[in-house]
């Protein structure tokens, strides 16, 4: 069955520090994507970075980065330089295709991060 | 650029009552999905759209429909309302469906809450 991981429910970090969120994902098809949502408080879900299951090299963009282990089907995201407004709900996700002519994303049960000043 | 708009933002209603929400996609995405988010989850899919047809659907009761129009807008559609009906309801566009190599965008979602 497809499914994703998250293991940390909660999570606390020193602001201007370096994070890590783990997640571990499973599936059948070579045909993937990986993403990560940030939802504050709010509720919106708002989206931070991609990987795809066939790049070979980890995915960047500004302070997030994705540590992508293929073999071992993770993909954490790493958050460099903490800030207060990172304080949210973070979810890791993978769309993938569910039939012949349609896709879904399939979300973790997400980990909450605390960011103490 | 609009993001993905939804309305309403929040909505109470009874049980047993039937409840519209609407979404409006990223201007040029022609597939809209939508998802419930039950307090302390992760979203779970119950529909896909594209091209005005429902091309995947989720492991939710026929209570649940959904259409979208030409314009690429969506509604969902709940009847018989239950108190577990409770919950976030996102939409997402994309461009296209079938993909797994884009991000779905989200809505800022429709919260809605049964007495």
């Amino acid at each position: 069955a497809q499914k994703i991981t998250q293991t940390q429910p909660g999570m606390f970090v020193q602001e201007k520090e370096a994070v890590t969120l783990d997640c571990t994902y499973d599936t059948s098809d070579p045909s993937y994507g990986l993403f990560w949502y940030k939802q504050p408080s709010s509720g919106e879900m708002i989206f931070l970075i991609y990987q795809g299951s066939y790049d070979q090299q980890n995915a960047t963009e500004g302070r997030y980065s994705l540590n992508f282990q293929k073999a071992r089907k993770s993909a954490n995201l790493v958050i460099s330089a903490s800030q207060l407004g990172d304080s949210a709900m973070y979810f890791c996700a993978m769309r993938v295709l569910a039939g012949s002519s349609y896709d879904k994303v399939i979300f973790g049960p997400g980990t909450s991060l605390s960011v103490i000043p | 650029d609009a993001g993905v708009t939804q309305s309403p933002t929040h909505l109470i209603k009874t049980r047993g009552q039937h409840v519209t929400l609407r979404c409006s996609p990223i201007s040029g995405h022609k597939s809209v999905s939508w998802y419930q988010q039950v307090l302390g989850q992760g979203p779970q899919f119950i529909f896909q759209y594209y091209e005005k047809e429902e091309r995947g659907r989720g492991n939710f009761p026929d209570r649940f429909s959904a259409r979208q129009f030409p314009n690429y807008s969506s509604e969902l559609n709940v009847n018989a309302l239950l108190l577990g009906d409770s919950a976030l309801y996102l939409c997402a566009s994309s461009g296209t469906a079938g993909q797994f190599n884009q991000p779905q965008h989200f809505g800022d979602g429709t919260r809605l809450s049964i007495l």
